[in-house]
């Protein structure tokens, strides 16, 4: 399964655009690229997902390069209730019938009035 | 609200004991994970089942057991449990055991004293 690397903590002020970069050097042909956002004592909850290119929904937006190594999730104009916890996951194979995720440390996003 | 019922919600023992965590998946998930979550270790994969079958396993010890009924619902088993088996117990599931998103629950934090 694919490691993850993004970065530990980030900080942010209201109404900015944030983006967090997760490096995926092993993406295996068949993973997916998906985020997952967490707030304290919650269980973690589904942002986003994606194969290549662009993938936006109504709370964010996905940017995978051509050669899928990296990703950056891009979260339009940031509130306080955005200060959670965002994980960048890879993984889940068709092939193999399994959906095991593997969770990094995530990415700390601190949003400051 | 994910749809996903985990009870109960906080649980404290001693050390030896056992304790039974249950979980009910979203209506029409057939797959049913189980993460541990402790402040040092991040969230781990423990488990996962798909319509009644194991279909993977992360690290989880031999003191936990798990099962999926019938009826979608599963059972996390937890025994001669330790200090150290204080944490937050999630449950997540998705429709299929392939790539689909995973719903989590808001956990059940088990407290060993």
């Amino acid at each position: 399964l694919a490691k993850t690397t993004q970065p530990i903590s980030m900080d942010s002020y209201e109404g900015q655009e944030v983006n967090i970069t997760c490096s995926h050097n092993n993406i295996a042909t068949n993973d997916y690229i998906t985020w997952y956002q967490q707030f304290p004592s919650q269980g973690p909850r589904f942002i986003i997902q994606g194969y290549k290119t662009k993938v936006t929904n109504e709370v964010a937006s996905l940017f995978i390069p051509a050669d899928r190594k990296s990703s950056t999730l891009s979260l339009p104009r940031v509130s306080l209730s955005d200060t959670a916890v965002y994980y960048c996951l890879v993984g889940a194979s068709f092939s193999g019938g399994y959906n095991k995720l593997i969770f990094g440390a995530g990415t700390r996003l601190a949003v400051h009035p | 609200d994910s749809g996903v019922t985990q009870t109960p919600k906080h649980l404290i023992t001693a050390t030896g004991q056992r304790v039974t965590l249950r979980c009910s998946p979203r209506s029409g998930d057939l797959s049913v994970y189980w993460y541990q979550q402790s402040l040092d270790q991040g969230l781990q994969f423990l488990i996962q089942y798909y319509n009644g079958e194991e279909r993977a396993k992360g690290n989880i010890l031999e003191r936990f057991s798990a099962q999926q009924f019938p009826d979608l619902h599963s059972e996390l088993n937890l025994s001669s449990l330790e200090l150290g088996d204080s944490a937050l117990y999630f449950c997540a599931s998705s429709a299929n055991p392939s790539n689909q998103p995973q719903h989590f629950g808001d956990g059940t934090r088990l407290s060993i004293l």
